[in-house]
């Protein structure tokens, strides 16, 4: 099976503009995660959709919103960009439960400018 | 406040050493604890997952205990190589969240 997918890899935006990541999960899965990792705060949630439906949220701006396709596909969308939101943006899927064993992407690393 | 923590931040040891790595979590609530490991600037490669039922988990040349009463996991590695250098992360899964630790920097000398 192929891993999960991540795209772009690398990205660089200015400040006030928007971006959009991709993911596609491993096949058969349909839960989906998304998470910020930087420096100074390590690894943090961001939000998980499971079936086109977001299920869980994290502690982060209304700036930061996410989707799921019907293929179980996810997108996440960050609006006007700040500089703190330089990050490796990481992407994990699983199959169903919550007790299932998570698998990451090689993550997208975004740089504002 | 459902905090991880993980202890040491680094660790450098020469080839062959057992070594432990220690994970520590404030709400013993979880469904899961994950153990992870990160090579610079890459992704997270998942190493054991211990569900909250289950005390330990083995494969290969680590295990992975759970004590969910006092809010511990340990991951020890046996024999350890120059290719286990990289950084591992503790994963703890609750209800609505995932909270990770910040990691334990490993650097196994040849």
């Amino acid at each position: 099976k192929a891993g999960v997918t991540q795209t772009p890899r690398y990205l660089i935006k200015t400040r006030g503009q928007q971006v959009t990541l991709s993911c596609s999960p491993i096949s058969g899965h349909r839960s989906v995660s998304w998470y910020q990792q930087t420096p100074g705060q390590g690894l943090q949630f961001l939000f998980e959709y499971f079936s086109e439906t977001q299920r869980n949220k994290g502690n982060f701006p209304g700036r930061f919103s996410g989707r799921q396709f019907s293929n179980s596909r996810s997108e996440m969308n960050v609006s006007t960009l700040e500089l703190g939101d330089s990050a490796l943006y990481l992407c994990a899927s699983s199959s169903t439960t919550v007790q299932e064993t998570q698998y990451f992407g090689p993550g997208t690393r975004l740089l504002v400018l | 406040k459902q905090e991880v923590t993980q202890i040491p931040a680094a660790l450098s040891v020469p080839e062959g050493e057992n070594l432990v790595l220690n994970c520590s979590f404030t709400d013993s609530a979880i469904y899961n604890l994950q153990w992870f490991r990160q090579d610079p600037g890459k992704g997270l490669t998942s190493l054991l997952l211990i569900q909250s039922s289950q005390r330990e988990q083995t494969s290969g040349r680590l295990n992975a205990s759970l004590d969910k009463s006092s809010g511990r996991s340990t991951l020890y590695i046996a024999a350890s190589q120059p290719g286990d250098s990289a950084t591992y992360l503790c994963a703890v899964k609750y209800n609505n969240d995932m909270r990770f630790g910040a990691g334990t920097r490993l650097t196994v000398k040849p």
